[in-house]
């Protein structure tokens, strides 16, 4: 079964702190994918990546940045958290194929910034 | 890009089946249909997909229609653990999935 790993399953941050919210996975994907999701919202795409230090902004880029230094792994990165950022975060993974392999999850990061 | 409308909400008996509706009617030629379920504070899990055929694994059915404008996915026999936010989703350009509002599930006992 494919395994992706969020490190941290509740986080808690001030104003202004700088924020790191990792991800692995261990099936080689190339793609991986970092989302937020809030109530009446659904999931809304931050930042992609297809391959190691390749990145692509996806909806809501403003006030993230990404890393990707290895292939399993995928840094989200909040510069300066803000309260808006409060929020359930998911990394999720898939291969690179013909493009309609389904994408896999993590359980998720829930962020309270204060 | 294809938008999919599914119900706010269901009920459905344990040991039933769930049947689940979806209806993408915007659905292009090369877009695939996934079926997504989350349940409270968990990440979304994947269920199942298909084109245009019919397909079938250890967790469900899916129905898609001739027309391909519409799908089902089917529980062949529900358990409270079934419980859960349901979504339907067509695949994106540029793989962005879009996730709608999705069907709440509630299975009774």
């Amino acid at each position: 079964d494919v395994k992706v790993t969020q490190s941290s399953r509740y986080l808690v941050k001030r104003t202004g702190e700088k924020v790191f919210l990792e991800c692995v996975q261990d099936m080689d994907h190339e793609n991986m994918f970092w989302y937020r999701q809030d109530p009446g919202l659904g999931l809304r795409l931050i930042y992609f990546s297809y391959d190691v230090k390749m990145k692509e902004k996806g909806d809501i880029p403003e006030g993230y940045s990404v890393s990707r230094e290895k292939k399993e792994r995928f840094s989200l990165i909040l510069e300066s958290a803000s309260t808006n950022q409060t929020s359930m975060y998911l990394c999720a993974s898939r291969p690179r194929d013909r493009g309609n392999s389904p994408l896999h999850f993590g359980n998720g990061t829930r962020l309270t910034v204060t | 890009d294809a938008k999919t409308t599914q119900p706010t909400s269901m009920d459905c008996a344990e040991g039933r089946a769930a049947n689940l509706p979806c209806n993408h009617s915007t659905i292009s030629g090369n877009e695939y249909v996934y079926w997504y379920r989350q349940i409270h504070s968990q990440g979304p899990q994947y269920i199942i997909h298909g084109l245009k055929n019919n397909e079938t694994n250890e967790m469900a059915s899916l129905i898609i229609t001739e027309d391909r404008k519409s799908s089902t996915l089917i529980l062949p026999h529900a358990t409270l653990r079934d419980t859960a936010v349901y979504y339907c989703i067509v695949m994106a350009r540029g793989n962005k999935l879009v996730f709608g509002a999705g069907t709440i599930l509630r299975v009774k006992s």
